[in-house]
Order: structure tokens, then C-alpha cells, then sequence
């Protein structure tokens, strides 16, 4: 069974600062990878996708990375601002199905 | 993009009534839409699967009879919450899977929260 696991649960920076969230997943047999951005009360905003052929994608400052065959994933998120605060979410699809499994999210404070 | 709605965005509903909320792809056609669940800084956990013109596929767990599911268009489904429990009450999201694109991403709507007096 697919297990995603997202550390740290929490992170709270100075704005500025490059940081580094983390996904891995128990089972190296998956389609995709993708990480969502949820705001509080809110619904989920794609990030980005990285299919299991690719090892990495890149969208303005963020950079997520996928190392299929160590079930790791890192999204990268350089000069950090307080608009940057929400939590992050990393889901992976399993290879034979379409549905996503999600971790549980690490929650972000970019302080002023 | 591919927009994604949810109606209501918040419902209110007393013990014992039922509550439909609607997931609409607005530009795009979906045959399969999916319904999460998501408690208080938790997760999102898938409950069903939900494919047009046939019947729904349930995560274990999760009751077919109290979650009805309908998908009877391409741009459509509808998840009806019935005989609703203050244990109910929850944040509900849906997302739909653009059956258009090679990468078959989900698009996700803007959820709808559920609270049950």
C-alpha cells in the first residue's frame, strides 16, 4: 500500500530564506508526482507535475525535484515570501490508477 | 486553465437532512471526477471515485449509501451527504481528471464546507 509522508509537518522562516520541503513515498511504482499549495478554508493549487520519467520541474522560484527509484521528492522554494505561507501538499499517482495519494502537508510561515 | 467549481461553498445543514454539493469542470470534458474529504489540518483523503454514466467506486471505509454519488454529464458530478451527522461535517473537495491531456492531471475545486448542527 502507497504511503506518502511529508517532513517537516511545519516550518516557519524569515522571509529571504531558500528552503527545502520533503515528500517520499513507499512505493516506487508511480505515474507522477505533483505538488499543491492549499491556502486556510481553501481548495488546491497546482504547483507542479513531474512525471515519473522526468527529474525535475521548474516554475518561477520554485524547483521540485524526483528521485523515483529512492521514492524522494524536494520542492525547492528560493527567496521565500510571507505570500509564500500555506501549506504544501505532495501527492503521487500510483501507477495503475488514477487516483492521488496525498501526504499530510507541511504548513509554512514565511515571517516578514 | 482548467477551472473547476464547487457549489455550495458553505452549507449549514441540521442533523438528519440531507446536503448535496455539486463539481462542475467548466471547460473542459471529465469522465472521471474524484471526492476528497479533508478534517482540521489534516490531509485529503480520497473517498470515491466518480466516472460518467456508470456507478461510483468507494474507498474502503466509506459508505456508499450515506455518500450517494452521480455523475450523469461529462462536466457534472454531484455528491449527496444524506442523513447528515454533526460527525459529517467536514471540508469537501473535488477535483476532476481532464481525459483531453496526455498527463491526465486533476484539476481541483475550490471546496465546499459542510457544517452539521
Amino acid at each position: 500500500k502507497q504511503e506518502v509522508t511529508q517532513i517537516p509537518a511545519a516550518l516557519s522562516v524569515p522571509e529571504g530564506e531558500n528552503l527545502v520541503l520533503n515528500c517520499s513515498f513507499t512505493d516506487s511504482a508511480i505515474y507522477n508526482l505533483q505538488w499543491f499549495r492549499q491556502d486556510p478554508g481553501k481548495g488546491l493549487t497546482s504547483l507542479l507535475l513531474i512525471q515519473s520519467s522526468q527529474r525535475e520541474q521548474t516554475s518561477g522560484r520554485l524547483n521540485a525535484s524526483l528521485d523515483k527509484s529512492s521514492g524522494r521528492s524536494t520542492l525547492y522554494i528560493a527567496a521565500s515570501q510571507p505570500g509564500d505561507s500555506a501549506t504544501y501538499l505532495c501527492a503521487v499517482r500510483p501507477g495503475s490508477s488514477y487516483k492521488l495519494i496525498f501526504g499530510s502537508g507541511t504548513r509554512l510561515l514565511v515571517r516578514p | 486553465g482548467a477551472v473547476v467549481s464547487q457549489h455550495p461553498s458553505r452549507v449549514i445543514c441540521k442533523s438528519g437532512t440531507s446536503v448535496k454539493i455539486e463539481c462542475r469542470s467548466l471547460d473542459f470534458q471529465a469522465t472521471t471526477m474524484f471526492w476528497y474529504r479533508q478534517f482540521p489540518k489534516q490531509s485529503l483523503m480520497l473517498m470515491a471515485t466518480s466516472n460518467e454514466g456508470s456507478k461510483a467506486t468507494y474507498e474502503q471505509g466509506v459508505e456508499k449509501d450515506k455518500f450517494l454519488i452521480n455523475h450523469a454529464s461529462l462536466t457534472l458530478s454531484t455528491l449527496t451527504v444524506t442523513s447528515a451527522h454533526p460527525e459529517d461535517s467536514s471540508f469537501y473537495i473535488c477535483s476532476a481528471r481532464d481525459s483531453g491531456t496526455v498527463t491526465y492531471e486533476q484539476y481541483f475545486g475550490p471546496g465546499t464546507r459542510l457544517t452539521v448542527t
